[in-house]
């Protein structure tokens, strides 16, 4: 079965530091992964996915992650965190095995507090 | 923003009694799905649809129930609310159904079980 973890829960960091949030799979198929994140009281967003190629995948608000097949990794980074950063981030696996369901298995998400 | 709403946003109720949750879109989405999001178990699927009266279970479906009888209404039943069914439910969507396809999530819905 399919798992995904976040290993941290909470992750402070201050504002213009750069961050990284880190994500572990477990699956024994192909799969693609997602990072969503969650702005106070609003619904999920995309920040970005990986299906294929490269393995460094550029997101929205200058967020990255890299793919890492041998480690089963899928790490979120940002060069530098603003304050509007400061949302729950969640990383998300869908495997090519579920057939046409478009399954998500979800982390237990990082909270992400950028201070002054 | 995907034309997704929940409603109610809020709702307070007490054990035993039914509540239906509603979800709308108007984005004519194939799939759409129902999620919980608890503390520490991140977000959780309970049921999905992949079409106008198709349903299936997902990860935690014990206890809810969903219909849809329109492809822009899917609603989520819980016919004798329990404490335990205290949580914030997203409804999702997404185009087709594919692995690869990006879900867009509703606002959500508080719901708190007394």
């Amino acid at each position: 079965a399919q798992s995904v973890t976040q290993l941290d829960s909470q992750v402070p960091v201050f504002e213009e530091a750069p961050v990284e949030l880190r994500c572990n799979y477990s699956s024994s198929v192909s799969v693609y992964l997602f990072w969503y994140v969650q702005y106070p009281n609003q619904g999920l967003q995309l920040l970005l996915k990986y299906l294929s190629g490269s393995t460094l995948v550029k997101g929205i608000n200058g967020f990255e992650a890299e793919f890492n097949k041998s480690q089963t990794s899928f790490h979120l980074r940002k060069p530098s965190v603003h304050i509007s950063d400061t949302a729950e981030y969640f990383c998300a696996v869908s495997d090519l095995g579920s057939g046409n369901t478009g399954k998500l298995i979800f982390g237990q998400g990082t909270t992400l507090q950028v201070k002054p | 923003d995907a034309g997704i709403t929940q409603s109610p946003r809020h709702k307070v109720t007490e054990t035993g009694t039914p509540v239906t949750l509603r979800c709308h879109q108007t984005e004519n989405h194939r799939y759409m799905y129902w999620y919980r999001q608890d503390p520490g178990h991140g977000l959780r699927l309970i049921h999905y649809s992949y079409g106008v009266k198709d349903t299936d279970k997902g990860e935690v479906s014990d206890g809810y129930s969903v219909s849809r009888s329109k492809t822009e209404d899917f609603l989520l039943t819980l016919e004798s609310a329990t404490s335990s069914q205290t949580s914030v439910y997203f409804c999702a969507i997404s185009e087709s159904g594919v692995a690869s396809d990006t879900q867009y999530f509703g606002p959500g819905t508080r719901l708190t079980v007394l």
